[in-house]
């Protein structure tokens, strides 16, 4: 079974601190990785993609992808209140047209 | 670009009828779209993958006579739930691809099934 793992939380921040979402995935065939945002009641939103081991930046967001680890990871920095969500990590392997989900990882930010 | 709209976003039925719902990307072509089934406070369920001109790849589990899916272009599939009861009820969620290597899935704003 080809899965991604997420800690379901709740994870709890003060408002303003760093939000650190991580994930870990099985499947070493696994060459796209993707963060998506679900509020409550609506679909996932894509947040970012990463693809390459290190960093990859877009504005408060970070995500980090560590291939030999098998580990990806997200960062909110100056977390708001808004960002209250679950977060939803993917992969895709590059041999098939799948994404497998993890159960994902429910953010609370405290003002 | 890469919006995925789907309709109708709620949508109450009685038992024993079937309801379509309605999956179209708007500004890019989708061969392949996914159809996921999530229950409250539960994780996404992949029900189906829906080819373009072909029939769809149902997992394990999922009933494909219940569960109709039908991608006749391009741009649009549709999700039928016939002889729908209680147990039914949930929230689907569409979602395409661009088809590309490194490309995400791009969801729909899914539609909130209530059976009575």
């Amino acid at each position: 079974q080809k899965e991604v793992e997420q800690n379901s939380g709740p994870l709890s921040v003060p408002e303003g601190a760093i939000a650190s979402l991580n994930c870990t995935y099985s499947d070493r065939g696994s060459q796209s990785f993707f963060w998506y945002r679900q509020y409550s009641g609506k679909s996932p939103e894509l947040i970012m993609s990463i693809y390459s081991n290190g960093d990859k930046e877009d504005g408060r967001f970070t995500a980090q992808l560590n291939k030999a680890s098998q580990y990806v990871s997200l960062l909110i920095r100056d977390s708001q209140p808004s960002d209250s969500a679950t977060y939803l990590c993917a992969s895709r392997n590059s041999g098939t047209y799948k994404y497998i989900f993890g159960t994902g990882t429910r953010l609370k930010v405290l003002a | 670009g890469a919006v995925v709209s789907q309709h109708p976003s709620w949508v109450i039925c009685k038992s024993g009828t079937s309801v379509k719902i309605e999956c179209r990307s708007l500004d890019f072509q989708a061969t392949t779209m996914f159809w996921y089934r999530q229950f409250p406070k539960q994780s996404l369920m992949l029900m189906a993958t829906s080819n373009e001109g072909s029939k769809a790849t149902y997992e394990q589990g999922v009933e494909k006579d219940k569960f109709l899916i039908n991608h006749a272009s391009l741009t649009l599939s549709t999700l039928t739930v016939t002889s729908a009861h209680p147990e039914d009820s949930s929230f689907y969620i569409c979602s395409a691809t661009l088809g590309q290597e490194n490309s995400p899935l791009h969801f729909g704003n899914g539609t909130r099934l209530t059976v009575t």
